[in-house]
């Protein structure tokens, strides 16, 4: 496809469950961000990628939160051991090259949901 | 710590009315403000952008108003129209970085 895709759509977990959330970025786009958001509120940075290297992991909210990205293309968000207060949408975007007034595209977004 | 406050938080605007949206940022070395439209379900699309040497920008019924003295900067949506109704962001990038600040969101309804 053209755009960003994100796989699951839609996750509901059990709290203490380890989920793996998925990004395929725009064929071509080096720059791969991953935003949160929590019902009503904003989009809260988690982590950005340059190519496979993650120069700033300062968004990812404790250490349960891990990302890596392969091939300079996918990403996966881990989150282990999730809780209640992870439930939110994440969503993926990707860019050419990360650089300031480059445009984001993003993602549908995963909907997860601990219970 | 870099912010970027947004308001209203929800707007409800008559079909032809503008809609008013306005942010607000507290640092001085951002240098790219994007709006994004979001629909339910939907990830966030571009709709319009600035740069802080240019104090106004329009593009169709979308215009971008930039007060770099007051560090503030809105968004104007002008024949506001039902299939406007979405939420909106505003967002700052620092200079010579990558990280998208976003506001908090504004919901916007276009009584038909």
């Amino acid at each position: 496809g053209a755009g960003v895709s994100q796989s699951p759509s839609n996750k509901v977990t059990e709290k203490g469950k380890d989920v793996e959330l998925r990004c395929d970025p725009i064929s071509g786009h080096t720059a791969l961000y991953w935003y949160r958001q929590s019902l009503g509120q904003g989009l809260e940075f988690l982590i950005y990628f340059q190519g496979n290297s993650a120069p700033d992991k300062s968004g990812l909210p404790s250490d349960r939160f891990s990302a890596e990205r392969t091939g300079g293309s996918v990403s996966t968000l881990t989150i282990q051991r999730t809780q209640q207060e992870d439930s939110a949408v994440y969503l993926c975007a990707s860019s050419y090259q990360g650089f300031p007034n480059t445009e984001a595209f993003f993602g549908q977004g995963t909907r997860l949901t601990v219970v | 710590q870099q912010q970027v406050k947004q308001s209203p938080q929800s707007l409800i605007v008559q079909k032809g009315g503008i809609s008013i949206i306005n942010c607000a940022y507290e640092n001085t070395a951002f240098d790219y403000f994007p709006w994004y439209q979001q629909f339910p379900g939907k990830g966030p699309a571009l709709l319009i952008a600035i740069r802080p040497d240019v104090s106004e920008k329009k593009e169709g019924r979308f215009t971008i108003s930039f007060n770099k003295s007051a560090k503030q900067f809105s968004l104007h949506i002008m024949d506001s129209q039902p299939g406007d109704s979405a939420t909106y962001f505003c967002a700052a990038i620092p200079k010579g970085t990558y990280k998208y600040i976003f506001g908090t969101g504004t919901r916007l309804k276009v009584l038909a």
